[in-house]
């Protein structure tokens, strides 16, 4: 079965780090980019970061940038975002997504993970 | 940045109704968008891909239209499985970018 779980959310103070995985099944996830995309409470979905294939290509929202590092491990089929200096706006559900085809749609989609930032 | 619009923001429709969802970009984005489908608590689905490509698995019920900066997504019939929240998204550029979603609700 094709999956992606995601896993670290939490509760953490601002100006605290909490790191997310996404850990990929039943696909070739070394083939692929990957998305994080989050959605804050009652809000819509926004784009958060990517990666390429192999890992050597970045790209974040204007938004986390500095504060969030996405990586992968293919070797463990898992996807991480480093999120550090974490403020009270960026409460809200991470979802992972890859992307397969050639039109870039976020076509699997992980069940996401709830972080939560406040003190 | 791509600005994405969507309209309604919400609407009120009955089963078996014809339902339209527009999407409006700030600038052409060729066919490079997507629309999802969102029910509460769950993760977003990919229901339409370039425009007007059905993703595997989703009824024939959804039809999606469009290019440049214009798009619609269509449900023929709604049935009762279909009120959730609808997204487009464009993948042409990064930031990749979202509708503010429509909500489609039982009248």
């Amino acid at each position: 079965e094709v999956q992606l779980v995601e896993s670290g959310g939490g509760l953490v103070q601002p100006g605290g780090s909490l790191r997310l995985s996404c850990a990929a099944s039943g696909f070739t996830f070394s083939s692929y980019w990957m998305h994080w995309v989050r959605q804050a409470p009652g809000k819509g979905l926004v784009w958060v970061s990517r990666i390429n294939s192999d890992g050597t290509g970045t790209n974040y929202a204007d938004s986390v940038k500095g504060r969030f590092t996405i990586s992968r491990d293919n070797a463990k089929n898992t996807l991480y975002l480093q999120m550090n200096s974490l403020r009270a706006e960026d409460t809200a559900v991470y979802y992972c997504a890859s992307v397969t085809g050639e039109w870039r749609a976020f076509d699997i989609w992980g069940q996401g993970t709830m972080v939560s930032v406040s003190s | 940045d791509i600005q994405m619009t969507q309209s309604p923001s919400s609407l009120s429709a009955s089963v078996g109704d014809r339902v339209t969802i527009t999407c409006r970009a700030s600038q052409s984005i060729n066919s490079y968008l997507n629309w999802y489908q969102q029910k509460p608590g769950k993760a977003p689905k990919l229901l339409i891909y370039a425009a007007s490509s059905l993703q595997s698995g989703v009824p024939s019920r959804f039809s999606g239209g469009g290019s440049g900066t214009d798009f619609t997504l269509t449900i023929s019939s709604l049935q009762p499985e279909d009120f959730a929240t609808y997204y487009c998204q464009q993948s042409y550029t990064t930031p990749r970018t979202f509708g503010q979603g429509t909500k489609v609700e039982i009248k």
